[in-house]
């Protein structure tokens, strides 16, 4: 069975401080996706980035970066300098095989970005 | 906006009854998934429906079900309702529910089980 673990439930810090969200989880599949989710205050859920299983490299998008390490099951995600609008639940998610939606979630991380 | 539209977005109702949440994916999307948000289960996927078939299917009640019509919304119906029942029910829908594929989510239906 698949498990994504979230361990930090609620992160709080200041504007344009960095921040880390971790993602640990456990698959048997050799072939899987993972992904980040971000759901604001509003609730709508917006999908952040997706990341096979055969592809390692760290991706960055504006302030966003991912870090995948197979080695240690782990797909963690920073914010640099981040911001108020930032302020979010975000949920990290594993699907195996091919369908992108049949997914298991964590169960999220509340970040709260200060003024 | 994603999109996606979802139908109603609140629903009151009573243990024992019946509802029917409505969704319309973006235009072009043929698959349609439905996920249950609840504080005890968390986010859950249900079901999946590609171009009116049933694709995959995660951890749905026999108590609900789902289909998806000709014009490719979705409704799903959730029956002999339970306290427990009350959540946020999302919608998303994407191309055709293949792996690279990006998923646009609705805003959601709280549904409260009274």
């Amino acid at each position: 069975a698949q498990k994504v673990t979230q361990a930090q439930t609620e992160i709080s810090v200041v504007e344009k401080e960095d921040v880390t969200l971790d993602c640990v989880y456990e698959t048997r599949d050799t072939t899987y996706y993972l992904f980040w989710y971000k759901q604001p205050p509003s609730g709508e859920l917006v999908f952040l980035i997706r990341r096979n299983s055969f592809d390692e490299q760290n991706e960055i998008s504006g302030r966003y970066s991912w870090n995948f390490q197979k080695s240690t099951s782990s797909f963690n995600f920073t914010i640099t300098a981040s911001q108020v609008v930032d302020s979010a639940v975000y949920f990290c998610a594993l699907s195996e095989g091919f369908n992108a939606g049949k997914s298991t979630f964590g169960d999220g991380t509340t970040l709260t970005v200060k003024p | 906006d994603s999109g996606v539209t979802q139908t109603p977005k609140h629903l009151i109702t009573a243990t024992g009854q019946r509802v029917t949440l409505r969704c319309s994916p973006r235009s072009g999307d043929l698959s349609v998934y439905w996920y249950q948000q609840s504080l005890d289960q968390g986010l859950q996927f249900l079901i999946q429906y590609y171009n009116g078939e049933e694709r995959a299917k995660g951890n749905i009640l026999e108590r609900f079900s789902a289909q998806q019509f000709p014009d490719l919304h979705s409704e799903l119906n959730l029956s002999s309702l339970e306290l427990g029942d009350s959540a946020l029910y999302f919608c998303a829908s994407s191309v055709g529910g293949g792996p690279n594929e990006k998923l646009f989510f609705g805003s959601g239906t709280q549904l409260s089980v009274l």
